[in-house]
């Protein structure tokens, strides 16, 4: 069964330093996705992706974040300044058409736990 | 803005038996979907069961059944004959025509064997 992945699982990093985590949407997907999850707490929508271009974002994703679609399987998040509250889980998800019948459903990668001290 | 409201943080149930756990939503739309999300120890996200509006049937997936009340805006999920690797936090979630998901603050669900 098709499943999105993300690298990597784990990432420490210093505050200030620039991160970017990667995530391989379903092949056939259109629509892409991060949300953040602090711990203990419920997962943020951060921004949405589709044919090549921002779509939507919530007030979290500001200027220190960005989003890429390099080439035809990877989307990235790039946070170019950390800092200590940006420490979260990283969720990538993507969904197929909307003409699809399961094109309404986002489907989750394993997320990367990122730590920034 | 659209809000979920999961007002259970903790449940609790015997192996074998049935839990249900609640949620509630606003909207002002008419067309969208709810979903419940299970998020293991390990943190990843699962996809539990999805219900859209505008059917009157309420889903159903094996164990996990939903009981869809749209005027009265809830959504709630019931496990039958629960079992030990349903232990998880529970989310649920809203989306609209929008796309973006919202999550409810979640319910952590204890397995008693």
């Amino acid at each position: 069964e098709p499943e999105v992945t993300q690298t990597p699982s784990h990432q420490v990093t210093q505050m200030g330093q620039e991160v970017i985590l990667r995530c391989v949407p379903i092949s056939n997907h259109l629509y892409f996705y991060w949300y953040r999850q602090i711990l203990g707490q419920k997962v943020e929508f951060l921004v949405s992706f589709y044919n090549n271009e921002i779509s939507e974002k919530s007030e979290i994703f500001d200027d220190q974040f960005s989003v890429e679609r390099p080439d035809g399987s990877n989307f990235t998040l790039k946070i170019r300044s950390t800092k200590l509250e940006d420490s979260a889980m990283y969720f990538c998800a993507s969904s197929g058409s909307w003409d699809l019948a399961g094109g309404k459903t986002q489907y989750f990668g394993p997320g990367t736990r990122l730590l920034v001290l | 803005a659209q809000t979920v409201t999961q007002s259970q943080p903790e449940m609790s149930v015997q192996e074998a038996e049935t839990v249900t756990l609640s949620c509630t939503y606003d909207t002002s739309e008419s067309d969208y979907y709810l979903f419940w999300y299970k998020q293991p120890p390990s943190r990843q996200m699962i996809l539990v069961i999805r219900q859209e509006a505008y059917k009157q049937q309420n889903a159903t997936e094996n164990r996990f059944s939903v009981n869809f009340q749209k005027a009265a805006k809830s959504f709630s999920l019931k496990i039958s004959d629960s079992q030990l690797g349903d232990a998880a936090m529970y989310f649920c979630a809203y989306r609209s025509l929008a796309q973006k998901l919202v999550f409810g603050q979640g319910t952590r669900l204890t397995i008693n064997p």
